[in-house]
């Protein structure tokens, strides 16, 4: 089983509906991230957790909002989602001082 | 500012040719340096980061604090190499790594 599990791997929505990202890690880790990439861009940072009661936005956070419901869990939501939200979204979990493990990524389409 | 720089967009070379990615960053303290790799569609993994000092996959970067830079090099490229290259960097006790653009790697037979 994977450390870190994203859900849906692939997703197409319209203009302006909610969309949820789903995130789930086993690695007992506090930290968690959500990051964007796109092409020529690499990855953006778009919202950060710490721990349960931690949350902060990135370099890109406006039109994102997230939900830590536990340890183990953090959500990813666009609100009203646009085309220029298309990208891959990528979660990722860390231990103090360590690198990332990340997730296998959704990719998110909006028509 | 803190930032991380990869010049190459792309590079291509010939199988059993030496490989060089570039990575220069952008850190008044002592930095923490990571080098990921994103094989066709998969995930990002750690590849190698500069505190441990191992070679993993036949790769291997050293630390120039001089030159700020973090390179990644292997002597001789496989076809199996062929993948998208992230140098990162973890800033003090952020715990946020800051990436750069990423290089693709193409190893061509």
């Amino acid at each position: 089983d994977a450390d870190v599990t994203q859900t849906p791997r692939n997703r197409i929505t319209k203009t302006g509906k909610r969309i949820m990202l789903e995130c789930s890690q086993t690695k007992g880790h506090d930290r968690m991230y959500w990051y964007r990439q796109d092409p020529g861009l690499g990855l953006q940072l778009i919202y950060y957790s710490f721990d349960v009661k931690d949350i902060n936005k990135g370099e890109i956070s406006d039109g994102y909002s997230v939900s830590r419901q536990a340890q183990a869990k953090f959500s990813l939501s666009l609100e009203s989602a646009i085309p220029n939200q298309t990208a891959l979204y990528f979660c990722a979990t860390s231990d103090t001082g360590e690198g990332y493990t990340f997730g296998s990524g959704t990719r998110l389409t909006v028509v | 500012a803190q930032r991380v720089t990869q010049p190459e967009k792309l590079l291509s070379v010939f199988k059993g040719a030496p490989v060089e990615l570039k990575c220069n960053y952008s850190y008044s303290g002592s930095p923490e340096l990571f080098w990921y790799v994103q094989y066709s569609r998969q995930r990002l993994q750690l590849l190698l980061r500069h505190i441990s000092r191992e070679s993993i996959k036949g790769f291997t970067a050293d630390l120039n604090k001089g030159e700020t830079s973090f390179h990644l090099k292997k002597p001789f490229a496989q076809e199996e190499d062929s993948a998208m290259y992230y140098c990162a960097l973890l800033p003090g006790n952020t715990g946020k790594l800051i990436f750069g653009q990423g290089t693709t790697l193409q190893v061509k037979p």
